[in-house]
């Protein structure tokens, strides 16, 4: 059974702080992972990863995959209260009953 | 726990032909749900929001003649895609909230290609 592993489930830390959002996988057949950011109603799209060891960046979020090991990580430095979200991870197949396989989600919260 | 499948996963179909997709909540009941369309490389866009045993709330844009949601039980909605068109051709993604709740769970998603 395909699945996706995100953790912490919940994480508060102080604006400043750099967090590491952890995600791991299972899956019969891999094509992307991707990451998402979730504030309201509909996940805003970050990240697309389907190499192993590039990173990508994006301002001050950057994210890896290790297609060794199977999992990637999401970075966010110098946190502020905009990145509050929750962030979800999710692994592309190309085949079998499940396309997309999200994992549950973190739950961010940066305080002032 | 909190487990949402998509059925099916995968359909090709004609134009002109109409197309039922089904979410359902395995283990919990759901009196949200949600329905995404998603592009690649591209944010999930909300169609529309269906609480059980209402009408559905349709996103501005969205055809509510076109894309048909029934949320017929605390544990089933389906979008059907009526009189579908190559340029539905999409991956339709569904989410499910429980009473009370904040966490969305998504579905695998539905890819549909329409010829």
């Amino acid at each position: 059974e395909d699945k996706v592993v995100q953790s912490p489930l919940s994480l508060v830390v102080h604006e400043g702080d750099t967090v590491t959002l952890n995600c791991s996988y299972e899956v019969t057949n891999f094509r992307s992972l991707l990451w998402y950011k979730q504030e309201k109603k509909a996940p805003t799209f970050l990240f697309m990863l389907t190499s192993s060891g590039i990173e990508k960046k994006s301002g001050r979020l950057s994210s890896i995959l290790d297609k060794k090991e199977l999992f990637s990580i999401l970075n966010i430095t110098a946190t502020q209260t905009g990145d509050s979200a929750v962030y979800l991870c999710a692994v592309e197949t190309p085949s079998g009953n499940t396309p997309l396989v999200f994992g549950k989600g973190t739950r961010l919260s940066v305080i002032a | 726990g909190a487990v949402v499948s998509q059925h099916p996963s995968w359909v090709i179909c004609k134009s002109g032909t109409s197309v039922k997709i089904e979410c359902r909540s395995l283990d919990f009941q759901a009196t949200t749900m949600f329905w995404y369309r998603q592009f690649p490389k591209q944010s999930l866009m909300l169609m529309a929001t269906s609480n059980e045993g209402s009408k559905a709330t349709y996103e501005q844009g969205v055809e509510k003649d076109k894309f048909l949601i029934n949320h017929a039980s605390l544990t089933l909605s389906t979008l059907t895609v009526t009189s579908a068109h190559p340029e539905d051709s999409s991956f339709y993604i569904c989410s499910a909230e429980k009473r009370g709740g904040e966490t969305q769970y998504f579905g695998p998603g539905t890819r549909l290609l329409v010829l």
